[in-house]
């Protein structure tokens, strides 16, 4: 089945305790991006990847880092969380070569930073 | 920013009824795309439409573009219960998407 899987669904933790979401997906698609949404704001786009190796900033990427070493994954790390980043976060991929088609998304991950 | 708003914010409708939702956007665009959103559950594709077209349709869907005013709207026609969700659309900037607000959708049995 074509989907893509994060984890984890749920954690809770406290501030500057370092974490990791994992992002996969099994569609081959080269292009994955992070967002986080919050009630009034809609989705905002964190980081984005257009293929291995190449990442670019989002509209809010400040205390986020990522990577792309393979094709299928794309983890969200959060060196130092704070409580401004308790938000539900989503990871999407789209079509290879296909940086604007549809993208496909995950179930979601609801971060709370104490 | 360059994110969009959907107006209106909420809707309620009965079951049967047409729901009708606005997108309004801030720069040029190659495509413009709507999703829906279950509770809090990830968002699901609806239809795109490219800056060239004027008007699409899929289903019970259908979606106008007008580039000169930037703004896009999505008819869900004959609405179900299952119809009720946020509805978000998202544009396009080189390899960025933005994302409205949203319109929160019910529809009433």
């Amino acid at each position: 089945e074509a989907q893509v899987t994060q984890n984890p669904r749920y954690l809770i933790t406290v501030t500057g305790k370092k974490l990791t979401v994992t992002c996969s997906q099994n569609m081959n698609h080269e292009y994955m991006s992070w967002y986080r949404q919050d009630p009034g704001l809609g989705l905002r786009q964190i980081y984005y990847s257009m293929n291995v190796e190449v990442t670019d900033k989002g509209d809010v990427p400040e205390g986020y880092k990522v990577s792309r070493k393979e094709k299928r994954n794309f983890p969200l790390i959060l060196e130092s969380p704070s409580p401004n980043q308790t938000s539900l976060y989503f990871c999407a991929s789209s079509f290879p070569g296909a940086a604007t088609d549809t993208q496909y998304f995950g179930p979601g991950t609801r971060l709370t930073v104490l | 920013s360059q994110q969009g708003e959907e107006d209106p914010q909420a809707l309620s409708i009965q079951e049967g009824e047409n729901a009708t939702m606005n997108c309004s956007y801030k720069t040029s665009i190659n495509n413009l795309q709507w999703y829906r959103q279950n509770s809090g559950r990830g968002l699901v594709h609806l239809i795109l439409i490219r800056s060239n077209e004027r008007e699409k349709h899929s289903g019970r869907l259908r979606v106008t573009l007008d580039t000169s005013k930037k703004s896009s709207s999505l008819l869900i026609t004959a609405s179900r219960a299952a119809d009720t969700a946020s509805y978000f659309c998202a544009t396009d900037a080189g390899n960025q998407f933005y994302f409205g607000t949203g319109t929160s959708l019910t529809v009433i049995p």
